[in-house]
């Protein structure tokens, strides 16, 4: 069965460094979904991206983040000067339909 | 502000029995809802979609939606030890309950 794949599975990085987080969404799917969970909190949804272009973002996805498709199957989110709270589980979710998302693995990312 | 609302539980039932989780979400103007169950360390899974009032099933799942109290539930028949995880109501693709705990007792 086909599935959503993140690398890395868990990423260590400096105060201030920039990171960059990668997907691979199921194939046909044409909805792109990033999420992050800090540890015990809820699912916060920070961007869509459809056609290309952001479709929605929320009030977490500030300047610091952006989203690329590079490619025909990669899908990244780049935080550009991480901070100690960017440390969560940040999920990656595609869809053929809007909103309906299966979720990768997740990469857990720690800022120390 | 657009909240979703879930009791954190823990829901504790015995095996076999059936298991209610309910949502309760603030935009009226919503058209489709999600339930996922996220074990411990582990991404959310889906396991129902529900864009209509009235009650979905799929196997010992059974999605409830009533647009007019802004009102989501989710039933489990037959519920296992298994199914014990954290079960996340959703609006849209955008908004995330904080999750239901579901104990399922052998």
């Amino acid at each position: 069965e086909p599935e959503v794949t993140q690398t890395p599975s868990h990423q260590v990085t400096q105060m201030g460094q920039e990171v960059i987080l990668r997907c691979v969404p199921i194939s046909n799917h044409l909805y792109f979904y990033w999420y992050r969970q800090i540890l015990g909190q809820k699912v916060e949804f920070l961007v869509s991206f459809y056609n290309n272009e952001i479709s929605e973002k929320s009030e977490i996805f500030d300047d610091q983040f952006s989203v690329e498709r590079p490619d025909g199957s990669n899908f990244t989110l780049k935080i550009r000067s991480t901070k100690l709270e960017d440390s969560a589980m940040y999920f990656c979710a595609s869809s053929e339909v809007p909103g309906l998302g299966y979720f990768g693995p997740g990469t857990r990312l720690t800022v120390l | 502000q657009k909240e979703v609302e879930q009791n954190s539980g823990p829901l504790s039932v015995p095996e076999g029995a059936i298991a209610s989780l309910n949502c309760t979400y603030s935009d009226r103007g919503s058209q489709s809802f999600f339930w996922y169950r996220q074990y411990s360390g582990k991404s959310p899974e889906l396991i129902m979609s529900i864009y209509s009032n009235g009650d979905k099933e799929d196997g010992r799942f059974t999605a409830q939606l009533n647009k007019a109290s802004q009102y989501v539930s989710l039933l489990i028949r037959d519920s296992q030890p298994s199914d014990s995880a954290t079960y996340l109501c959703a609006v849209s693709a955008l908004v995330f309950g904080t999750g239901t705990r579901l104990l399922v007792s052998p």
